[in-house]
């Protein structure tokens, strides 16, 4: 597809279940990133991965979160007995890679609900 | 405190009204500043970015950074019903290779 691509569109779960989020990037696109945004929040940077390597996971919470990219363009979030703290629209982002060109691609992100 | 501050509105203006969106920020490092469009249930779009300090015209849209202040501002003129949206403030210090820091935006009714 021309755009990015986020599955599922819509998840509920219960308190302690394990959840995976999936994002397909643009083809091509070497860097991707997945943000957090809370309602009336922007979003809030979780994790960045530059081809197959985490090169920046500081913005991870805690060690319930992990994420995954292992041939460089698909990559799925994994959530370790969620919270309800957890329900957010999990955002998925990817950019060409190379310096000066750091326009974000958007998907239409994952709205996780967590009871 | 955050890194980034963003007015948080909600704003609302009549059709043709000029707009101003603002942000302050405290990491000296930020060296791009871009603003980001959000739709209901979308994903933020970029409208535009710019480098260090200055100001950047494209349209209706006016891009302002003054890095000695930690400011920066979007103007909208003319606005339309079509411009109602969120919208975001982002900077970063490599952009291209690393995180970008959004601000919590501001939410825009353009009434006709």
């Amino acid at each position: 597809g021309a755009g990015v691509s986020q599955t599922p569109s819509n998840k509920v779960t219960e308190k302690g279940k394990y959840v995976e989020l999936r994002c397909d990037p643009i083809s091509g696109h070497t860097a991707l990133y997945w943000y957090r945004q809370s309602l009336g929040q922007g979003p809030e940077f979780l994790i960045y991965f530059q081809g197959t390597g985490a090169a920046d996971d500081s913005g991870l919470p805690n060690d319930r979160f992990f994420a995954v990219r292992p041939e460089g363009s698909v990559s799925t979030l994994k959530i370790q007995r969620t919270e309800r703290g957890d329900s957010a629209v999990y955002l998925c982002a990817s950019s060409p890679g190379s310096l000066n060109t750091g326009e974000l691609f958007f998907g239409e992100g994952s709205r996780l609900t967590v009871l | 405190q955050k890194e980034v501050e963003q007015d948080p509105g909600p704003l609302s203006v009549p059709e043709g009204a000029i707009v101003s969106l603002n942000c302050t920020y405290s990491n000296s490092a930020f060296q791009y500043f871009m603003w980001y469009r959000q739709y209901s249930r979308k994903g933020p779009e970029l409208l535009m970015y710019t480098y260090s300090s200055g100001n950047k015209e494209d349209g209706r849209f006016t891009a302002q950074v003054d890095k000695s202040s930690k400011y920066i501002s979007l103007f909208i003129r003319d606005s339309q019903p079509s411009d109602s949206a969120t919208y975001l403030c982002a900077m970063s210090a490599d952009w291209g290779a690393g995180k970008s820091t959004f601000g919590d935006g501001t939410t825009l009714t353009v009434k006709p």
